[in-house]
């Protein structure tokens, strides 16, 4: 089965702080994804990335960066964390024109 | 700008009734579209589909797409309350396969 391993289930970060989100994958796939999911806003796009060191702007870019050095690990940058980043965020990962599995996903509370 | 959005937002219904979920997607370069399930934790995948009229079918649950007017359904039948969820569909779009969500439809199913 494929797997999709975020590094942190729960994370508390102060404002300010700089954070690392981290996902890997197993399965050697091309594509890898990061969400945040709110209620009623379901999942949406902060960036994915089509190969490695290749990255597109998903919905809501501001205020995140990513990084793909290696084709498995996918990074997610909050340069500098507000409360308004406190939210799920998921990591997703497929093979162009297949299924996306997800991470766990990481709960990061800003205070 | 590529949309994908979803109705009704929030659904109860009783067990044993039929739902209908709708999806409907405006998007460039349209290549599949999926549909998930998601409990508490990461969303599940469903369906895939990317040719027109044809209707994929697991157990109670089936979907079909059209490609001319540009929207997707999900079908519950025989509803349980273990089918209560967050259905997520998304348009998997241009030649990187950048995956575009809904905002989701809260089904709640009632004993």
């Amino acid at each position: 089965d494929v797997k999709v391993t975020q590094s942190s289930r729960y994370l508390v970060k102060r404002t300010g702080e700089k954070v690392f989100l981290e996902c890997v994958q197993d399965m050697d796939h091309e594509n890898m994804f990061w969400y945040r999911q709110d209620p009623g806003l379901g999942l949406r796009l902060i960036y994915f990335s089509y190969d490695v060191k290749m990255k597109e702007k998903g919905d809501i870019p501001e205020g995140y960066s990513v990084s793909r050095e290696k084709k498995e690990r996918f990074s997610l940058i909050l340069e500098s964390a507000s409360t308004n980043q406190t939210s799920m965020y998921l990591c997703a990962s497929s093979q162009p024109a297949r299924k996306a599995f997800f991470g766990q996903g990481t709960r990061l509370t800003v205070v | 700008e590529d949309k994908v959005v979803q109705s009704p937002l929030s659904l109860v219904v009783h067990e044993g009734d039929t739902v209908t979920l709708n999806c409907s997607y405006e998007v460039t370069n349209f290549r599949s579209l999926l549909w998930y399930k998601q409990e508490k934790k990461a969303p599940t995948f469903l369906f895939m589909l990317t040719s027109s009229g044809i209707e994929k079918k697991s157990g109670r649950l089936s979907s079909i797409l059209d490609k001319k007017e540009l929207f997707s359904i999900l079908n519950i039948t025989a509803t349980q309350t273990g089918d209560s969820a967050i259905y997520l569909c998304a348009g998997q779009i241009g030649s990187n396969y950048k995956l575009t969500f809904g905002k989701g439809t809260l089904l709640t199913v009632n004993p």
